[in-house]
């Protein structure tokens, strides 16, 4: 089986403006969730969709928003970019309730 | 957001050494996770604990449930120099068909040949 992929896996932008990335599951997974992480704050839980709905959601401002689409795939979307938004972004599958997420290669984004 | 809290932060030990690093937390959990993680790539999960004071291993790498459900350690015998990275620990809780995972610090590890 073909593992999560992501892409882009990097991504330069400016201030400002806004980015989409996206993410592809392991083949019969049902739940992608997103993380973000930085050296400062660590591995921090953006939101979980699971068949399509979003189920479970971070701590993070309402720039931050995602989707995802009836094959599973997911897109995570940022709106109006600031520097502190530069980070890892990683996504991460799982077969449903309480089964183990597999993480893919994440995206790094530098805000400029 | 939440952490938990992982110890040690970092460590330089010589090729063919054991390590131990562990993770505790006020909250429990109903499984515990360890990942590493290469520069510039995802977590890739080491080994799975589901049931309090399960020991399981994974070739060198051993790791354990605690009993509180509120920690766990991973053990690596005989470091070898492709065991350096960070080690993540997490925690699982999953109530009412929601889970919610809550990641360690993270240990970074330095194996010198």
């Amino acid at each position: 089986k073909a593992g999560v992929t992501q892409t882009p896996r990097y991504l330069i932008k400016t201030r400002g403006q806004q980015v989409t990335l996206s993410c592809s599951p392991i083949s019969g997974h049902r739940s992608v969730s997103w993380y973000q992480q930085t050296p400062g704050q660590g591995l921090q839980f953006l939101f979980e969709y699971f068949s399509e709905t979003q189920r479970n959601k971070g701590n993070f401002p309402g720039r931050f928003s995602g989707r995802q689409f009836s094959n599973s795939r997911s897109e995570m979307n940022v709106s109006t970019l600031e520097l502190g938004d530069s980070a890892l972004y990683l996504c991460a599958s799982s077969a449903g309730n309480g089964e183990t997420q597999y993480f893919g290669p994440g995206t790094r984004l530098l805000v400029l | 957001g939440q952490q938990l809290n992982q110890s040690p932060q970092s460590m330089f030990i010589q090729e063919g050494e054991d390590v131990s690093m562990n993770c505790t937390s006020s909250s429990i959990f109903n499984t515990w996770l360890w990942y590493k993680q290469d520069p510039g790539e995802g977590p890739v999960l080491l080994i799975a604990l589901y049931k309090a004071g399960e020991l399981t291993s994974n070739g060198r790498l051993t790791a354990q449930f605690g009993i509180t459900r509120k920690d766990s350690f991973l053990n690596i015998s005989a470091s070898i120099p492709s065991d350096v990275g960070i080690y993540f620990c997490a925690g699982r809780l999953t109530v009412g068909g929601y889970q919610k995972v809550t990641f360690g610090t993270g240990t970074k590890l330095q194996v010198i040949p």
